[in-house]
């Protein structure tokens, strides 16, 4: 139940095209849903998050689409840049007694943007 | 732009060894957390610690592992006895506040190798 089941595993797109991953959890106390961006040898990187109160956020060309009832999100990127070629993550959380957020990442989707 | 720092980049040492982790987490923030992972995997939860405790420990986090924060600036991870299987890229992250939308700042992380 604490787990965020992400797909698809790798996606390869064409500069300008729109890329879409998934992203589906069971446990319903989740209130937290951050998308990560990693480049390789760096940390995750926070890029957008959203609260399951609102369907829909959008910051630039990364916008996060939110289905309480199906329990699944996702990350749109539009016009998607050779610059954007990345590991992506999503996560949920939920808070623990001292106001921390444990984050549960879901397994990664390896970003490929052709030029 | 202040980031959360971690020593050393790469670590290998022999299986049975102890090893240590260490980690400058941003200044003033109040919420510290490891996280492991493994080659091509996601990013696991280990522990959170606040307030000079652990939040809380998910079930990788053994009595092989313990956290400290031995002064007001490092925060530190120490593995006992090093298992083949502990093999991993090793992030510390902080973040300034609990609750929700506070974001979780991700060091560039230590890959250790026990071989």
């Amino acid at each position: 139940q604490q787990q965020v089941k992400q797909s698809p595993q790798s996606l390869i797109v064409q500069k300008g095209g729109i890329s879409i991953i998934n992203c589906a959890y069971e446990n319903t106390a989740f209130d937290y849903f951050p998308w990560y961006q990693q480049f390789p040898g760096k940390g995750p990187a926070l890029l957008i998050a959203i609260r399951p109160d609102v369907s829909e956020k959008k910051e630039g060309r990364f916008t996060i689409s939110f289905n309480k009832s199906a329990k699944q999100f996702s990350l749109h990127i539009m016009d998607s840049q050779p610059g954007d070629s990345a590991t992506y993550f999503c996560a949920a959380s939920s808070p623990q007694g001292d106001s921390s957020y444990k984050l549960i990442f879901g397994s990664g989707t390896r970003l490929l943007v052709r030029p | 732009e202040p980031e959360v720092t971690q020593t050393p980049s790469h670590q290998v040492t022999q299986m049975g060894q102890e090893v240590i982790l260490r980690c400058v987490p941003i200044s003033n923030h109040l919420y510290f957390y490891w996280y492991r992972q493994i080659l091509g995997q996601k990013v696991e939860f280990l522990v959170s610690f606040y307030n000079n405790e652990i939040s809380e420990k998910s079930e990788i986090f053994d009595d092989q592992f313990s956290v400290e924060r031995p002064d007001g600036s490092n925060f530190t991870l120490k593995i006992r006895s090093t298992k083949l299987e502990d093999s991993a890229m090793y992030f510390c992250a902080s973040s300034p506040l609990g609750g929700w939308g506070t974001e979780a700042f991700f060091g560039q992380g230590t890959r250790l190798t026990v071989v």
